[in-house]
């Protein structure tokens, strides 16, 4: 069935580095969400991608969706502490079905 | 309200103990989805309900998990005969259209810890 890996699945950044999420899946997707999860709470949408190649910017996060539609980045430039918390993809083939991948917990040491 | 509510919170049973989750999700909100996410883990698909009909329950695990959605808008996820491996958090998450059609953005409630003994 349909897969969806996330790499690296922790990283430890200082204020100030950027970080970096990738997001795989064994599928070509339909479209590609973010969501971001606080620790014990729950996931918040961030944004979707729909079209091969697209970037879109919010503040200091850029995403992009792959050519192929099969993989995404999360970029944050300029880590702050309150970015602090797990990044997860979800993406769909086209159904209903949305797969997350396996998160990036990220921790920023100030 | 303003949000995806979950009730309840926390619950604790016993093995082969039935629980009922109750998801209310944002008024108007014709997509209602639940997950199931382990501990360290991603939330993993369950079920689909686009306005009262289920379109998808592909996610259940087995048939000892039974969601409903009668008029649309409240939603309960049952569980018969818990076992060890059904602790969980117990995700639901509305959308305001369709699933599919525009931007799907998922509103996720604070979920339902459970916790099998």
């Amino acid at each position: 069935g349909q897969q969806v890996m996330q790499i690296p699945q922790y990283q430890h950044v200082q204020e100030g580095e950027d970080f970096t999420t990738y997001c795989n899946s064994s599928t070509t997707l339909s479209n590609i969400q973010w969501y971001k999860q606080r620790p014990g709470g729950h996931p918040v949408f961030l944004i979707q991608l729909v079209k091969s190649g697209e970037v879109k910017k919010q503040k200091r996060l850029t995403f992009q969706f792959g050519e192929a539609k099969k993989n995404s980045s999360l970029h944050i430039t300029a880590t702050q502490t309150t970015d602090v918390g797990t990044y997860f993809c979800a993406g769909t083939s086209g159904t209903y079905k949305y797969i997350f991948g396996t998160g990036t917990r990220l921790k920023v040491l100030a | 309200g303003a949000g995806v509510s979950q009730s309840p919170r926390y619950k604790v049973a016993k093995r082969g103990q039935d629980v009922a989750l109750r998801c209310d999700p944002i008024s108007g909100h014709v997509s209602l989805f639940w997950y199931q996410q382990a501990l360290g883990q991603g939330p993993e698909f369950l079920t689909y309900f686009q306005n009262e009909a289920q379109l998808d329950k592909s996610g259940l695990p087995s048939d000892r998990f039974f969601a409903e959605r009668p008029e649309g808008s409240v939603s309960t996820l049952k569980i018969q005969r818990t076992q060890q491996e059904d602790s969980a958090v117990y995700l639901c998450a509305s959308s305001r259209r369709p699933a599919g059609q525009g931007t799907d953005t998922q509103y996720f409630g604070p979920g339902t810890r459970l916790t099998v003994l």
